[in-house]
């Protein structure tokens, strides 16, 4: 079946330290690609997205770029503020299907 | 726009107790969603309804029923509530659209059985 597999947390950085989230997936179909960002006592938010292979989401600093080579969709910031702690979801969802298929979910915390 | 709203935004229940959480967006979405998160595993879909009138059973449906009362609201039930069942609820409504659907989430329902 369709599954997303992200690096196991928590994470802890330093405020502008590089951030890099790893995020593998398997998927049947022709995937969409996505992460999100859930912020203390929040709901998720979508932080970026692309549709198909070698597309880059980018978003608040944060970029992705979606490797069907590699099965991959790894998080990036260049230089990470303390506002970046929170929870991050990578996930996928199948063309013309309604379910997305999350990871386990990455904490983050930036330390000042 | 409000988005997604749900309620309550806490509750404590006792072990048998029955409670429906409430869902609602004001997107004009068809598909509306209903997810849990639990520590360690992600976010699990309970149900989801992808049109007025229709709702189909997702990852861990066992416990839960849920209504589509119209296409703005979506309901989950838990008719007698256990332990197992504590835990954080999302709803999430997406459109139709592209190759994708983004999906847009509540705040949530923390839940905790005693």
């Amino acid at each position: 079946g369709d599954s997303v597999t992200q690096m196991e947390g928590p994470v802890t950085l330093s405020e502008e330290a590089f951030l890099t989230i790893n995020c593998t997936y398997t998927a049947t179909g022709y995937p969409s690609l996505f992460w999100y960002v859930q912020y203390p006592g929040e709901g998720l938010q979508l932080l970026l997205k692309a549709t198909k292979a070698d597309d880059k989401g980018s978003n608040k600093g944060f970029e992705a770029t979606y490797r069907k080579e590699t099965t991959s969709f790894h998080l990036e910031k260049g230089s990470v503020q303390v506002s970046d702690s929170a929870v991050y979801f990578c996930a996928l969802i199948i063309q013309g299907a309604q379910k997305l298929v999350f990871g386990q979910g990455t904490r983050l915390t930036i330390n000042p | 726009n409000a988005g997604v709203t749900q309620t309550p935004k806490f509750q404590v229940l006792k072990t048998g107790q029955s409670m429906t959480l409430q869902c609602a967006q004001d997107m004009n979405h068809n598909s509306m969603y209903w997810y849990r998160q639990d520590p360690g595993m992600g976010l699990r879909l309970i149900y989801y309804s992808a049109s007025e009138g229709t709702t189909d059973k997702g990852e861990v449906p066992n416990g839960y029923n849920v209504s589509r009362l119209n296409k703005r609201e979506f309901s989950l039930r838990l008719e007698s509530a256990a332990p197992s069942q504590t835990s954080v609820y999302f709803c999430a409504s997406s459109g139709i659209g592209g190759s994708y659907n983004e999906q847009f989430f509540g705040p949530g329902t923390r839940l905790t059985v005693l």
